[in-house]
């Protein structure tokens, strides 16, 4: 089974803390995901990765920033959190190349900035 | 750019009934994948279903099935003998073709997600 984990269910911050989400897959998947889930939105992308060391913006890039250093790992960086980046936050991974390939997701981290 | 539209924030279902929740989609792809996610309580996201732009059956796995109708540019996800277990948030998702090409290999496109349906099944 695919394995998609995230470092923290619940996170609580302070208005202009540097905030580090991470996730990490088990299934040697090139393709990563972070999207921000918010009532009424459904998921926004944020940002993804299609190799180590390789992103691409996604629709709501601002505020963020992210590192993927190792393939398994995707880390999402809010340089300065403010509260309106208070959200649920969704990382996901699929593998190449298949037409069909869905994504597997985390469980997320729902963030509060305060 | 593709846009994905469910138009249902809530419906309410009574057990064993069928419930079919709706999903449009808006794109200018000729190829294209289209989703149905679940999202419980607990907040994962669990893909249910997938139907292919050229797939000329509509897709089923077990109590879902995929209402597609492509010139209509609809998806709609119906559930059979809905069980207590199915009350949950459900997310419709459309996946662009368009590929990014790079050194060695390829890799696909994001995907955009509808606003979501809130699925109370009553006993």
């Amino acid at each position: 089974d695919v394995k998609v984990t995230q470092s923290s269910r619940y996170l609580v911050k302070r208005t202009g803390e540097k905030v580090f989400l991470e996730c990490v897959q088990d299934m040697d998947h090139e393709n990563m995901f972070w999207y921000r889930q918010d009532p009424g939105l459904g998921l926004r992308l944020i940002y993804f990765s299609y190799d180590v060391k390789m992103k691409e913006k996604g629709d709501i890039p601002e505020g963020y920033s992210v590192s993927r250093e190792k393939k398994e790992r995707f880390s999402l960086i809010l340089e300065s959190a403010s509260t309106n980046q208070t959200s649920m936050y969704l990382c996901a991974s699929s593998p190449t190349v298949s037409s069909t390939d869905t994504q597997y997701f985390g469980p997320g981290t729902r963030l509060t900035v305060l | 750019a593709q846009k994905i539209t469910q138009t249902q924030p809530g419906m309410f279902v009574q057990e064993k009934e069928a419930v079919t929740l709706d999903c449009t989609y808006d794109t200018s792809d000729q190829s294209y994948g289209l989703f149905w996610y679940k999202q419980p309580s607990s907040g994962e996201m669990i893909f249910l279903i997938y139907q292919g732009s050229y797939d000329e059956q509509n897709a089923t796995e077990g109590r879902y099935s995929l209402n597609f109708q492509k010139a209509r540019k609809s998806a709609n996800l119906v559930i059979s003998a809905s069980q207590l277990g199915d009350s949950a948030m459900y997310f419709c998702a459309m996946r662009e073709v368009l590929i990014i090409r790079r050194a060695g290999g390829t890799s696909y496109g994001k995907l955009t997600f509808g606003q979501g349906t809130i699925l109370t099944v009553h006993p």
